[in-house]
């Protein structure tokens, strides 16, 4: 079945590092892929999505591409900040053919310290 | 205001009684689901509805019920809660359009604690 793998947590940086988080897919075609955040205390929400290969998402200044060829979908910012600290889901999705149906990956603990 | 809603966002019940989340969403999407969230397994599908009277097993299904009567509600039942079934549970939607590229809105969770 279709499934999502990303990198082993917790993850702890300092304000202003380089983030990267790595998220590999395997699925039969070609899904729309999405990172999730979850911040303290809250549900999901959606932080950028990409539907077709090649295709960048971008938001908050995270960034992620779709790339069929490694089956990944890596999430990066330049410069992160306290705020970031955060639980990040890496997600793909058939949409019509699944109602819009989520899999996750099992999630990414992120602390930014000052 | 307008948006998703669960409650209760905290409950604590024993092995063995019945337990209901409920969610409300109030923007009448078709599409609602239930997700648990565990450690190590990132969230997990339960139910899913494609609109009233419409439901079907996610990948988590055993010992839930849900129901979906009216478009805006979609509760989830335990019905005999059992202490595999602690976790936080999470309600989403989604309309039509989004459905096709997968964009979720998430409540902010329902924790249950089952002793």
């Amino acid at each position: 079945g279709d499934s999502v793998t990303q990198m082993e947590g917790p993850v702890t940086l300092s304000e202003e590092a380089f983030l990267t988080i790595n998220c590999t897919y395997t699925a039969t075609g070609y899904p729309s892929l999405f990172w999730y955040v979850q911040y303290p205390g809250e549900g999901l929400q959606l932080l950028l999505k990409a539907t077709k290969a090649d295709d960048k998402g971008s938001n908050k200044g995270f960034e992620a591409t779709y790339r069929k060829e490694t089956t990944s979908f890596h999430l990066e910012k330049g410069s992160v900040q306290v705020s970031d600290s955060a639980v990040y889901f890496c997600a793909l999705s058939f949409g019509g053919t699944s109602y819009g149906k989520l899999t996750f990956g099992q999630g990414t603990i992120l602390t930014v310290h000052p | 205001d307008a948006g998703i809603t669960q409650s209760p966002r905290y409950k604590i019940t024993e092995t063995g009684r019945q337990v209901t989340l409920m969610c409300h969403q109030t923007w009448s999407h078709s599409y609602m689901f239930w997700y648990r969230q565990d450690l190590g397994h990132g969230l997990r599908l339960i139910y899913y509805s494609a609109a009233a009277d419409i439901t079907d097993k996610g990948e988590v299904p055993d010992g839930y019920v849900v129901s979906r009567s009216k478009t805006e509600n979609f509760p989830l039942t335990l019905e005999s809660a059992t202490r595999s079934q602690t976790s936080v549970y999470f309600c989403a939607s989604t309309d039509r359009e989004r459905k096709h590229t997968g964009e979720l809105f998430f409540g902010e969770g329902s924790r249950l604690t089952v002793l």
